[in-house]
């Protein structure tokens, strides 16, 4: 069974606190993707990042990076110096290389204090 | 680009009602998703089209809702009767082809009372 894991129902920080956000996820599956969406109060589900399982090199845009680790099946993502507009509910998903049935988390909502 | 179109983007009606959600994809994306969201919860698929075929509608409750992709561009959405457990939001979301990235519309928050 697939299944997606996000226990931090509700962060709290400061502007210009860093964040880190978790997401474990479980899969018997050697091949698939995991995603990251934001949800901001508008409702639209913003597209972060897709990582292939094997490529586990951790990656980096702007103020965002992603830790990708198979050993602990973790897929976490990162704020550096948070603003008050990262504020929403961020989503992890999984999918199943060759399907396209997403597995979400329950999501976490940042909220960006100024 | 234009993203995925989603109208209305708030519907609020009283149990028994019909609601009819419309969806316009990015355009050239094949593919088109229906998803339901609760309260707190991530999306859950109802149904996915490719082009104006329903490839996957077993999480669709058909017996009151439905759904239609008739030129394989633009969706509709249905519930007929909505019932007070239908208060959600809708979310639409395309893509080139099922095994690509999945793009969301802004989603249509329905309150059913």
């Amino acid at each position: 069974a697939q299944k997606v894991t996000q226990a931090q129902t509700e962060i709290s920080v400061v502007e210009k606190e860093d964040v880190t956000l978790d997401c474990v996820y479980e899969t018997r599956d050697t091949t698939y993707y995991l995603f990251w969406y934001k949800q901001p109060p508008s409702g639209e589900l913003v597209f972060l990042i897709r990582r292939n399982s094997f490529d586990e090199q951790n990656e980096i845009s702007g103020r965002y990076s992603w830790n990708f680790q198979k050993s602990t099946s973790s897929f976490n993502f990162t704020i550096t110096a948070s603003q008050v507009v990262d504020s929403a509910v961020y989503f992890c998903a999984l999918c199943r290389s060759g399907t396209y049935k997403y597995i979400f988390g329950t999501g976490t909502r940042l909220k960006v204090l100024a | 680009e234009a993203g995925v179109v989603q109208s209305p983007r708030y519907k609020i009606i009283e149990k028994k009602q019909p609601v009819a959600f419309w969806c316009n994809p990015i355009s050239g994306h094949n593919t088109l998703y229906w998803y339901l969201q609760n309260l707190g919860q991530g999306p859950e698929l109802l149904i996915r089209y490719e082009n104006e075929e329903a490839v996957d509608d077993s999480q669709l409750p058909k017996d009151r809702f439905s759904a239609e992709r008739l030129k394989g561009v633009d969706s509709t959405l249905k519930i007929q009767p909505a019932e007070l457990g239908d208060s959600a939001v809708y979310l639409c979301a395309s893509s080139t082809g099922s095994q690509e990235t999945q793009y969301f519309g802004p989603g249509t928050r329905l309150l059913v009372l």
